[in-house]
């Protein structure tokens, strides 16, 4: 399969559950982030790994936790989490900017719902 | 912080028509604009994108247009199909090295057969 995948593409849980998000890209890229999508607001950054290392943590509640065991796949691991933490999880890829911008490629996203 | 203002947050049309849906950011040092299209229940997808050393940049029925002395810019689409109803993204970012994009909040586009 090429370009990026997520699964599982909907979870639900409850907020005493532990349960894990998954993103695999087949690009070559070697950047990889997390976006947390929510009703009427901005894309939020979340994470961002490069080259397999955290390059962005952007003031994320520890009951979410990244993991990216080499440059093609990343996962977030949720636990304890809370209702308004219900939202739309879109992993994306792109190049390192090294030189020029980073173009992302998005998932299709994990729809959560924390109950 | 910086932020990216996106106008309007719905806009319908007719078939045929044209739409224009408009950002401003606030970040002096952005050079590098894209726009993403997310069809219902799908990925946001890269449609345009356009850097700061040009003012316009047009891909079939589909332009961007930037204006940097006012921080804004344009989404054109012309002769609208009902396969462009979707919701559109504007966002800002540098092609410096960095791994941040400040998105806008969204258009839901409607195209109205």
């Amino acid at each position: 399969e090429t370009g990026v995948t997520q699964t599982p593409r909907h979870l639900v849980m409850g907020m005493t559950n532990k349960k894990s998000l998954k993103c695999e890209q087949h690009l070559g890229h070697n950047a990889m982030y997390w976006y947390k999508q929510s009703a009427k607001k901005p894309l939020e950054l979340m994470f961002v790994y490069s080259l397999e290392e955290r390059v962005e943590n952007n003031s994320v509640p520890s009951r979410f936790s990244p993991e990216c065991p080499n440059s093609s796949h990343l996962f977030l691991h949720l636990h304890t989490l809370q209702p308004e933490d219900s939202a739309l999880y879109l992993c994306a890829s792109s190049h390192a900017p090294i030189a020029g911008a980073n173009v992302l490629t998005f998932g299709a996203g994990s729809r959560l719902t924390v109950l | 912080g910086e932020n990216v203002e996106q106008h309007p947050s719905t806009l319908s049309v007719q078939e045929g028509d044209s739409a224009v849906i408009k950002c401003t950011y606030s970040d002096s040092a952005s050079n590098y604009f894209p726009w993403y299209k997310q069809e219902l229940g799908k990925r946001p997808q890269l449609i345009i994108d356009i850097r700061s050393n040009v003012g316009e940049k047009k891909d079939q029925r589909i332009a961007v247009t930037l204006n940097k002395t006012a921080k804004h810019f344009s989404l054109h689409i012309t002769e609208t199909q009902p396969e462009d109803s979707a919701v559109y993204f504007c966002a800002a970012g540098t092609t410096s090295g960095t791994y941040k994009y400040i998105f806008g909040t969204g258009t839901r586009l409607k195209v109205l057969a």
